[in-house]
This record gives structure tokens, sequence and C-alpha cells, in this order.
């Protein structure tokens, strides 16, 4: 069963933010909301995540909804190099819970 | 640190061979996993290692044998492939297997059955 729902492709400027949308209607209180991404042929790579609470690092933002049922992943400044494949994955924080790939928005940025 | 590191990149081989595909990491991560990625779909979990010594099996771990016998390494066999184990494999470790830790991606390893 699916735990997130993710548009297949999204463009965007380079130049402009790419907000990336997730929807998990179904997160319970103790999953955390994960984002990663892949670039052509590349690794998967680690980009936020979060509880409840929106997070800003150096690569992104995560704004999750105040019923957790959502949330955005805002790149500010796209460029080029962020053409990607962009997964959403939820995952509770105990026991041997993995992450769950599921097929992810194909980001484009467009010069 | 290397992070995760991946060996072959790239490998051929005839229906019924054997192999092993290498894994190794030197963050001293407890938790290491193995994933195939087919074209057009996510990843899935074929088996992963919790430390040394412990191993299960993930979504899709029929055809694939893994053993952790140090914290460094976690090799995946095949030990009889078929044309439906084409993929691409990746491995990933993490510090330990709560939610608040990342799990770093080696490079992969693309591998054709014949």
């Amino acid at each position: 069963d699916a735990k997130t729902t993710q548009p297949t492709s999204m463009d965007c400027a380079e130049g402009r933010a790419a907000n990336l949308p997730c929807n998990h209607s179904t997160i319970s209180g103790n999953e955390y909301v994960y984002w990663y991404r892949q670039i052509h042929s590349q690794g998967p790579q680690y980009i936020i995540h979060g509880l409840k609470n929106n997070e800003t690092n150096e690569m992104a933002s995560l704004i999750i909804t105040e019923d957790r049922k959502s949330s955005t992943l805002i790149l500010p400044h796209a460029t080029l190099r962020d053409t990607a494949v962009y997964y959403c994955i939820v995952r509770f924080n105990f026991g041997n819970e993995k992450l769950t790939f599921g097929t992810g928005t194909r980001l484009t940025i467009i010069p | 640190n290397a992070g995760v590191t991946q060996t072959p990149k790239f490998q051929v081989l005839k229906t019924g061979q054997s192999m092993t595909l290498q894994c190794a990491q030197d963050m001293n991560h407890e938790y290491m996993s193995w994933y195939r990625q087919d074209p057009g779909m996510g990843l899935r979990l074929i088996h992963y290692s919790v430390g040394a010594g412990i191993t299960d099996q993930g979504e899709v771990p029929n055809g694939y044998n893994v053993s952790r016998s140090t914290t460094e390494d976690f090799p995946l066999r095949l030990l009889s492939a078929a044309p439906s184990q084409t993929s691409v494999y990746f491995c990933a470790s993490s510090l330990a297997m709560t939610s608040a830790d990342t799990q770093y991606f080696g490079p992969g390893t693309r591998l054709t059955v014949l």
C-alpha cells in the first residue's frame, strides 16, 4: 500500500523556487516525512526530513501542514543540477522500519 | 571518508552464473541494506542488516543471500543468476535505524543477466 502520493512529473524554470507536493493522508503520529532525490544513474541522496515542524537546511525547506496529511519540499533557487527524481517517504521512528521508495516526482529544471 | 563504495560498477552474467556484489562503508554505520531499481520504478529493499552478524529479508529477497561478518562490509550474493535479476543495485548505510538517521547510498552496480 502506497503511503505517499506525488505527481509523476513537474517542470520549473531555472532560478525559480521549485515546490514539490506530497500527500500522506494516512500518516501516523510517530511517522516522519523524509525527502530523497536521485540524479540520473546515481544513488539516492538525502535532502531533509521532519516530524511536524517546518524544517530548513542548506539544500531545501520542508513545509508540513498542521494536520500532517501533506507536505511540500521547496528548492528556493532551482538550478539545472536539481533535475532529478524526488522521493517523499514516511517512516516510523522506532523498530526496524525501513525506507520504502515509491516512484517519486521527476523534476525537470528548464533553462 | 570514502562513504559507501560498491564494486563492480558494471557486470554482465550468463543465466545460472553466480557472483557477489561488494559493498563497504567506512563511517562505522550499524545499519546496511541492499536495494534494486528496475527501469521506471522506485527502489525495492532486498535485504538489510542492523549490525554485524544480523541480517533480515526485505521486500524482494528471493534469489539473493547476504551476510554481515564485519561492520564495514555487506556483500550481496546471487547464487544462480536469472534474467529477472537484471537491475541496478544500490547499497546503503546509516548510523542506526531510527527515523532521525539518514541513509547514505553507494553509486550502484549495473547488472545484466543474459
